[in-house]
């Protein structure tokens, strides 16, 4: 079945504790890409990457590292999480930029105190 | 990516059809118009694109008037598990995000 896992899928963290958080897909895609969604501020770009080694920056990228280094993974990692980094995360991939469909992931909850 | 508008919430039967309409006026010429929806908060999941002309698929149909400045999301049967926020979207040829407004809450009632 052709998907996007997430791992872990609820997180509760205390603010400056190192935590990665695991995007994994199976199509083969070659774009990858984190959003975080708030109350009132909807999904927002954190990261993307258009291919193995190859990562940019989304809209809201301070605060969050990525990194590309097999084309079906694409960790989002906090070196060191603050209370405002509190969020549901999504990654998503897609065959190419779009317009391709993009499947989404399940979500990450994350709660940092 | 051009601006796009929705109502806030929609309501509908169940059984019944549910258009859910938005507006995309200033939307150029290789602007898609795609829609997502969102139930409760799993990930979001696409549902149809189109450019120019109608689109239909397993999940819906999609309208797009002739000056390309609104559209339609038409569910024919609508479930309770319609039941979620849909998105429209805007997007251009090579983009590199969706840029997700507030959506339209539709409500399934039984």
């Amino acid at each position: 079945e052709a998907q996007v896992t997430q791992n872990p899928r609820y997180l509760i963290t205390v603010t400056g504790k190192k935590l990665t958080v695991t995007c994994s897909q199976n199509m083969n895609h070659e774009y990858m890409s984190w959003y975080r969604q708030d109350p009132g501020l909807g999904l927002r770009q954190i990261y993307y990457s258009m291919n193995v080694e190859v990562t940019d920056k989304g809209d809201v990228p301070e605060g969050y590292k990525v990194s590309r280094k097999e084309k079906r993974n694409f960790p989002l990692i906090l070196e060191s999480p603050s209370p405002n980094q509190t969020s549901l995360y999504f990654c998503a991939s897609s065959m190419g930029l779009l317009p391709y469909e993009q499947y989404f992931g399940p979500g990450t909850r994350l709660t940092v105190t | 990516d051009a601006k796009t508008t929705q109502p806030t919430s929609m309501d509908c039967a169940e059984g019944r059809a549910a258009n859910l309409p938005c507006n995309h006026s200033t939307i150029s010429g290789n602007e898609y118009v795609y829609w997502y929806r969102q139930i409760h908060s799993q990930g979001p999941q696409y549902i149809i694109h189109g450019l120019k002309n109608n689109e239909t698929n397993e999940m819906a149909s999609l309208i797009i008037t002739e000056d390309r400045k609104s559209s339609t999301l038409i569910l024919p049967h609508a479930t309770l598990r319609d039941t979620a926020v849909y998105y429209c979207i805007a997007v251009s040829q090579g983009a590199q995000k969706l840029v997700f407004g507030q959506g339209t809450r539709l409500t399934i009632n039984p």
